[in-house]
């Protein structure tokens, strides 16, 4: 099973500056490689699959980049609603394992 | 606009089995490269992968639940049933389903809003 390791756990950025997530595979996932965004009390949303395709209606100041083992999602310049759990997901090889989130906390 | 919707028990005690429905609309499990799955998480944890099923009822599993899961479709009515056997306090989460993302892939685009199953006696 691919373990993906997410970091910092907990990211604390302020209203306006830029915030940047980790995310590392145990081994090769390409590019098949999503971002989730939960809300607390709500589902995940899709942020990013194919490691930078913006899905649907996500805002242009999210990004995504990495290939390989080494993946980032940058958020260009936080909003209020951009503070969330963000997840990690391969989806190379079954099962799609996730990462353990990293908390996107206002500083 | 594709929905979906999770319903099921909110309570089951230990060793029983847990069977929960997703009943979705605005998408045919019959479509070409499409899935549905099941994804759960405990409270204040992480997202788990348990099952997911394609168009051509091809079904995958989480390896280290497979001998505990079963995953079915009920395309006539637009559902997907997960059964849990063997139910433990650890089990205790919030079930969700959703819908995959590409082409015979296993990311998801659409969740529904998940449904807490709690264990215990």
């Amino acid at each position: 099973e691919i373990v993906m390791t997410q970091s910092p756990a907990t990211l604390s950025v302020s209203p306006g500056e830029r915030a940047t997530l980790s995310c590392r595979a145990s081994q090769s996932v390409t590019n098949n490689l999503a971002w989730y965004q939960q809300k607390l009390g709500q589902a995940p949303r899709l942020l990013i699959y194919g490691a930078s395709t913006r899905a649907t209606d996500i805002p242009g100041r999210f990004s995504g980049s990495g290939f390989g083992t080494e993946f980032t999602l940058t958020i260009a310049s936080l909003h209020s609603e951009d503070f969330a759990v963000y997840y990690c997901q391969q989806y190379n090889e079954w099962p799609g394992t996730f990462g353990q989130g990293t908390k996107l906390e206002i500083k | 606009q594709i929905t979906l919707n999770e319903s099921g028990p909110t309570l089951v005690k230990p060793t029983q089995t847990l069977t929960l429905t997703c009943t979705f609309s605005g998408f045919a499990l019959s479509a070409s490269g499409v899935g549905v799955g099941w994804i759960r998480q405990p409270p204040g944890k992480a997202l788990e992968w348990l099952a997911l099923i394609f168009w051509d009822d091809d079904k995958r599993y989480n390896p280290s639940l497979e001998s505990r899961l079963t995953i079915s479709r009920d395309t006539s009515n637009d559902q997907v049933v997960l059964t849990m056997t063997n139910m433990d306090p650890v089990d205790t989460a919030t079930y969700y389903c959703a819908h995959s993302g590409g082409w015979y892939s296993w990311y998801f685009d659409v969740w529904g809003r998940g449904t807490l199953v709690s264990v215990s006696t």
